[in-house]
């Protein structure tokens, strides 16, 4: 079993709908992540959360909110899509302490914004 | 503001020539290079990574260059294969306590049989 899980895998929806994204993990890490892809803009960094009480904007946080249910748990929340929020949207964790801060990423959810 | 800036944005390579991706950074407080490697339909995988305190760093045929006084950290893939056809990110970590990542946007390398 996959150890960060994501869905849905894909989804269609139209502008001004409410969509909320899953994250769960089985690994165990205090921290996840909230990253979108774009061709030709790589990964940015939405949402992160160090544990089930810190929240904390990324880089491209307007438009998106998150909530942390649990340790194992962080959605991501699109409250009135529109159509540039159409991209690749990754899960992603990591331990509390490490050296090297590796992350590990789910398989992603394609969103379509029509 | 791009903290850290990838290239080339495509690269083809011959199956068993060598593959090279350049990074440049410019804030000398970063602590942690990694390379991710993401096929398609799959989310990105740690590939290797570097401290500054090191020039280099070699896993297999994957290694990793560092330049601190250019600020500059590459990524070469010895003998590639077509299986290594994937996109290719760096990355950099601010040392401080909240250590997330910043990604640059990322290279297509596809390695022709």
């Amino acid at each position: 079993d996959a150890d960060v899980t994501q869905t849905p895998r894909n989804r269609i929806t139209k502008t001004g709908k409410r969509i909320m994204l899953e994250c769960s993990q089985t690994k165990g890490h205090d921290r996840m992540y909230w990253y979108r892809q774009d061709p030709g803009l790589g990964l940015r960094l939405i949402y992160y959360s160090f544990d089930v009480k810190d929240i904390n904007k990324g880089e491209i946080s307007d438009g998106y909110s998150v909530s942390r249910q649990a340790q194992a748990k962080f959605s991501l929340s699109l409250e009135s899509a529109i159509p540039n929020q159409t991209a690749l949207y990754f899960c992603a964790t990591s331990e509390k302490f490490t050296a090297y801060n590796e992350q590990f990423f789910g398989p992603g959810t394609r969103l379509t914004v029509l | 503001q791009q903290q850290v800036k990838q290239s080339p944005q495509s690269l083809i390579v011959q199956k068993g020539g060598i593959s090279i991706i350049n990074c440049a950074y410019e804030n000398t407080a970063f602590d942690y290079f990694p390379w991710y490697q993401q096929f398609p339909g799959k989310g990105p995988a740690l590939l290797i990574a570097i401290r500054p305190d090191v020039s280099e760093k070699k896993e297999g045929r994957f290694t990793i260059s560092f330049n601190k006084s250019a600020k500059q950290f590459s990524l070469h893939i010895m003998d590639s294969q077509p299986g290594d056809s994937a996109t290719y990110f760096c990355a950099t970590r601010h040392f401080s306590g909240y250590s997330t990542l910043t990604f640059g946007k990322g290279t297509m390398l596809l390695v022709s049989p």
